[in-house]
């Protein structure tokens, strides 16, 4: 069981360059989300989807686009790649989780600089 | 909205002792769960304690425990007895009881045990 895999683990983009991170799950879960961690900050959430076919904006979403064509699959797109994109990024996935224990689980993160 | 206020960006103490991180949030739910994660040096995000705003007995989880004050929209962790790998950046998380499933984030206390 791996649980939420993303790749790459880390990039170095050139401004105005595309890339596409990806996220897969293996635990059937509904809900996936895109979160990014900028240094010394908390993660804020890019966009989110509760299930294959729907997407939602979350509370950064310029410059990114995502899709869910899969329940395992939810890629994160970034068209043109700006130094202010330069972060951490984290997939998670979760089920309708009242009353168990984690309500998020996470990947291993995507370190990504843009220059 | 949501907000979850960490003060302390940086903390430390010496092995064996204890610390406390202090968490406030923001909220007009009454009803919703609260979380502190743990974030080693490896980027992985560790769930330490949940706690569920309707019940008024404190969470504990083996040295973590939380002072949870409702009234006062507080929430702090206190690690006791402390080991070295404790070290870590601690995330607050706020997530509401009823609707949506995103995760709102503090913005982190880096915690650093020292020998």
């Amino acid at each position: 069981n791996a649980g939420v895999t993303q790749t790459p683990k880390f990039r170095i983009l050139k401004i105005g360059q595309s890339m596409t991170l990806q996220c897969t799950q293996d635990m059937n879960h509904n809900y996936m989300y895109w979160y990014r961690q900028d240094p010394g900050m908390g993660l804020k959430l890019i966009y989110y989807s509760v299930g294959a076919g729907i997407t939602d904006k979350g509370e950064v979403p310029n410059g990114y686009n995502v899709s869910r064509s899969t329940t395992e699959d939810f890629p994160l797109r970034l068209e043109l790649a700006a130094p202010s994109q330069t972060s951490v990024y984290f997939c998670a996935s979760s089920y309708p989780w009242r009353g168990r224990n984690s309500p998020l689980h996470f990947g291993n993160g995507t370190r990504l600089t843009v220059t | 909205a949501q907000t979850v206020t960490q003060s302390q960006p940086e903390m430390s103490v010496q092995e064996a002792e204890t610390v406390t991180l202090s968490c406030t949030y923001d909220t007009s739910e009454n009803n919703y769960y609260l979380f502190w994660y743990k974030q080693p040096p490896s980027r992985q995000m560790i769930l330490v304690i949940r706690q569920e705003a309707y019940k008024q007995q404190n969470a504990t989880e083996n040295r973590f425990s939380v002072n949870f004050q409702k009234a006062a929209k507080s929430f702090s962790l206190k690690i006791s007895d402390s080991q070295l790998g404790d070290t870590a950046m601690y995330f607050c998380a706020f997530i509401p009881g009823e609707g949506n499933e995103k995760l709102t984030f503090g913005t982190g206390t880096r915690l650093t045990i020292i020998p």
